[in-house]
């Protein structure tokens, strides 16, 4: 599969436990948030996003909680599975421009 | 709805040489981007076109050029491949300029001997 990133951060969880994914993110203009999921060998998939006036947002088993005092974004994944194993990118927009800027990444591992 | 393909997938090229990659957006998009991703740098924007028209362009040198045709079908060009280019290149379609979620392909991953 694709090494998109020899040195990320890991976080291994076991199968059926709740995942949190950290990103701090640097500009504080920016108002537009957006996480990414990239399986190996794929390109990244938007999982979920969060605009700046809001500081939570619920999708299917995943919450996004936005920080901007301390410019931290987080994802959380409930109840996670073996097929949540991936790298996930936090990506952010600030207002003057629709560029997003990615994260490093977090690379998941889930155990059966 | 088929997604975003990218063509070629693999390609192994020499320094010096120049390569040409194809990006077919999903029917209906109108703006493609692309991004280069390696271990050591992530994923960095290269350039944005919608419209046949570049919107926007990254911080790379000359040797990385784009274009946009009109049906929305975009090709990127390096030439004169440095070993530092090794990298996947991701191609992103969106509906419109400035939607925010952003559809990618697979990649091309290009090797530089």
């Amino acid at each position: 599969g694709e090494n998109v990133g020899l040195h990320l951060p890991t976080l291994s969880v076991q199968e059926g436990d709740n995942s949190i994914i950290n990103c701090a993110y640097s500009n504080s203009a920016s108002d537009y948030f957006i996480w990414y999921k990239q399986e190996s060998g794929k390109g990244p998939q938007f999982i979920i996003d969060i605009r700046s006036n809001m500081d939570k947002r619920q999708g299917q088993r995943v919450t996004v909680l936005l920080n901007k005092t301390v410019k931290h974004l987080s994802l959380q994944i409930a109840a996670t599975q073996p097929g949540d194993s991936a790298v996930y990118f936090c990506a952010e927009n600030s207002g003057g421009s629709y560029i997003p800027t990615f994260g490093r990444g977090t690379s998941l591992i889930v155990h059966p | 709805k088929a997604g975003v393909t990218q063509t070629p997938r693999y390609l192994i090229k020499t320094r010096g040489q120049q390569v040409t990659l194809s990006c077919s957006p999903i029917s209906g998009h109108r703006s493609v981007s692309w991004y280069q991703q390696t271990p050591g740098q992530g994923l960095q924007f290269l350039f944005e076109y919608f419209s046949e028209t570049q919107r926007n362009k990254g911080n790379f040198p000359g040797r990385f050029s784009g274009r946009q045709f009109s049906n929305s079908r975009s090709e990127m060009n390096v030439s004169t491949l440095e070993l530092g280019d090794s990298a996947l290149y991701l191609c992103a379609s969106s509906p419109g300029l400035h939607t925010g979620e952003l559809f990618f392909g697979e990649g091309s991953r290009l090797t530089v001997l």
